[in-house]
């Protein structure tokens, strides 16, 4: 079964300071990874996606993510954060191959960032 | 193009009345997907339709159900309403298959049950 872990329910940041969400993935196949982003009362944006192709992924807003399988991460980072980055994030995990239809998500962390 | 459409955005029911929650897809995606939001968690899944089929169903009682149309738009309803399932209802298409199938989600459909 495939889960999916990130530390932190609340992470608070100064604007221009450096963002780190923490994620940590466990499956039994190679993986398909994502980041979601969640405004308050709206669905769920995609910010990027990890295929295989590429261990450091770029999304938007400037936000990147790197895949360690060694660590089975997939923190999110973005070098300086602006106020219209406050929002919830979600991490979540697919399986590659077979019944591939179904994204588990962690539980969301939310980022605060003070003026 | 249009995104993912759900109606609709809000709705208050009471226990043990029952319903439905529409969803459109983005043009030329045939996978809907519907998701369980509690506040404070992360989406469950409960139901995935690709081209007409049940391909994927989560851990939920069968007071929930779903359908997919000809059109790919879907339904999802949920009898005999209780306290817990008040959430957010999210729907989610995706492209055709041959890549991760990254999901693009609707707004929601916020229900209240009383």
């Amino acid at each position: 079964a495939q889960s999916v872990t990130q530390l932190g329910s609340h992470v608070s940041v100064s604007e221009g300071a450096l963002v780190l969400l923490r994620c940590n993935y466990s499956s039994s196949v190679p993986p398909y990874l994502f980041w979601y982003v969640q405004y308050p009362n709206q669905g769920l944006q995609l910010l990027l996606k990890y295929t295989s192709a590429a261990t450091l992924v770029k999304g938007i807003n400037g936000f990147e993510a790197e895949f360690k399988k060694s660590e089975t991460s997939f923190h999110l980072t973005k070098p300086s954060a602006h106020m219209s980055d406050a929002a919830e994030y979600f991490c979540a995990v697919k399986n590659s191959g077979g019944s591939n239809y179904k994204l588990t998500f962690g539980k969301g962390t939310l980022l605060t960032v003070n003026p | 193009d249009a995104g993912v459409t759900q109606s609709p955005t809000h709705l208050i029911k009471t226990r043990g009345q029952h319903v439905t929650l529409r969803c459109s897809p983005i043009s030329g995606h045939k996978s809907v997907s519907w998701y369980q939001q509690v506040l404070g968690q992360g989406p469950q899944f409960i139901f995935q339709y690709y081209e007409k089929e049940e391909r994927g169903r989560g851990n939920f009682p069968d007071r929930f159900s779903a359908r997919q149309f000809p059109n790919y738009s879907s339904e999802l309803n949920v009898n005999a309403l209780l306290l817990g399932d008040s959430a957010l209802y999210l729907c989610a298409s995706s492209p055709p298959p041959g890549g991760p199938g990254e999901l693009f989600f609707g707004e929601g459909s916020r229900l209240t049950v009383l």
